[in-house]
């Protein structure tokens, strides 16, 4: 029943690995996202993915990569881990990209970069 | 760029008193659209309340009301008959209407006392 799922829910790696957060959402919607919660709780948009078309790319080193095959998945793929990178990652979902659409969010991954 | 500020780091409330968290955030923009977000601990990011810029009236959903002051660019959340079931970070988000960018403020933890 669960909306937006996210696996895994822990993530520990070693620094230079690459590793890949998956997301599925059953709702139907036609737009996804990724954010990244830092440890001080700010949590800021990655990317997010309208129909499989990337619409927003922010200021995100381009060794994250995120991959959709389909309307309701949108994986996140991360090369040459830092530790910078240790965050929480949270993807989420809307109905379409209408700025008034709620966004339905997955219970986060929290990545451990060592 | 849009900012969003909440400047309370740490609330807390007695249970079935009310409580106020601030928000301001800073946009040329006319239309946009503003949501108040919760995080319990669970870390599950779930919608509490939204608002239109364009609406004059304060969005109400039961115990949860915002006053929204455009001009001032300010938008509180209040919480009445406070729950324990309250307690959690909540983050208010900016989201303009005329792309998909969506902005998070730092967050505000809010704690209920019994």
């Amino acid at each position: 029943d669960t909306a937006v799922s996210q696996t895994p829910k822990y993530l520990v790696t070693q620094m230079g690995n690459d590793k890949s957060i998956k997301c599925e959402q059953n709702l139907g919607h036609d737009t996804m996202y990724w954010y990244k919660q830092d440890s001080k709780k700010f949590l800021k948009i990655m990317f997010s993915y309208n129909n499989k078309e990337l619409i927003i790319n922010e200021t995100v080193p381009n060794r994250f990569s995120p991959k959709s095959p389909d309307k309701a998945h949108l994986n996140l793929h991360i090369n040459s881990l830092e530790l910078g990178d240790s965050a929480v990652y949270f993807c989420a979902s809307s109905q379409s990209l209408a700025s008034y659409n709620e966004q339905f969010f997955g219970p986060g991954t929290r990545l451990t970069v060592l | 760029a849009q900012t969003v500020t909440q400047s309370q780091p740490e609330m807390s409330v007695q249970e079935a008193e009310t409580v106020t968290l601030s928000c301001t955030y800073d946009t040329s923009e006319s239309d946009y659209y503003l949501f108040w977000y919760k995080q319990p601990p669970s870390r599950q990011m779930i919608l509490v309340i939204r608002q239109e810029a364009y609406k004059q009236q304060n969005a109400t959903e039961n115990r949860f009301s915002v006053n929204f002051q455009k001009a001032a660019k300010s938008f509180s959340l209040k919480i009445s008959d406070s729950q324990l079931g309250d307690a959690a970070m909540y983050f208010c988000a900016y989201r303009s209407a005329n792309n998909n960018d969506m902005r998070f403020g730092a967050g505000t933890r809010l704690t209920v006392k019994p």
